[in-house]
């Protein structure tokens, strides 16, 4: 699985939409981006998946660059709720295979 | 039904005991995971299993014995453990593979927090 580099921490004011980057310069191109968060003490949550359009759920839009290097996870209106560590992994999608996590970049969101 | 269910949610052991971690979903799953995190660090993959057979082990130590006696369910057999071995230890499943159209995320449950004495 290809490497991510993310910054270690943000911060977002609570109601302002918070852009956490991910760069993904060796990503391959039957590889996905995926984001997970995991608030404190708990299991890792999933939000959203893409390959190379933009995707929106409930929980986030995924922008994903068009040479596939880098993407930018977005969630609209941050609340105090959404204070977490994010992490942008990337992997092949038809697998069982390793989803291995980087360090990740701590959202501190405030009032 | 979209949970992972672990128990127990908290041990504390001995270095000479035997314990057992369990994890359960019943969302059709095929594939389970066992992952370690340490505090304030991002979880570590320990075990995979796709049907039923371990098909990867991240060179975990053997005092670290995982079982999956079904579709279900997934073990974690502990003997002989080190302090260092306290962490936070979290189970996964996801589906085996998206060729049938489903979503490849994996869902984890809230962990085992071990402390070892």
């Amino acid at each position: 699985d290809a490497k991510t580099t993310q910054p270690t921490s943000m911060d977002c004011a609570e109601g302002r939409a918070a852009n956490l980057p991910c760069n993904h310069s060796t990503i391959s191109g039957n590889e996905y981006v995926y984001w997970y968060r995991q608030i404190h003490s708990q299991g890792p949550q999933y939000i959203i998946h893409g390959l190379k359009n933009n995707e929106t759920n409930e929980m986030a839009s995924l922008i994903i660059t068009e040479d596939r290097k880098s993407s930018t996870l977005i969630l609209p209106h941050a609340t105090l709720r959404d204070t977490a560590v994010y992490y942008c992994i990337v992997r092949v999608f038809l697998t069982a295979s390793k989803l291995t996590f980087g360090t990740g970049t701590r959202l501190q969101v405030t009032l | 039904d979209t949970e992972v269910t672990q128990t127990p949610k908290h041990l504390v052991m001995g270095m000479t005991n035997k314990k057992s971690l369990k994890c359960e979903q019943h969302m059709g799953h095929r594939a389970m995971y066992w992952y370690k995190q340490k505090a304030k660090k991002p979880p570590e993959l320990m075990f995979v299993y796709s049907y039923e057979k371990l098909s990867i082990n991240e060179s975990v130590p053997s005092r670290f014995s995982p079982e999956c006696p079904n579709s279900s369910l997934l073990n974690l057999h502990l003997h002989a453990l080190q302090p260092e071995d306290s962490a936070l230890y979290l189970c996964a499943s996801s589906h085996r593979s998206g060729t049938g159209g489903e979503n490849t995320e994996a869902f984890f449950g809230q962990g085992t927090r071990l402390t070892v004495v």
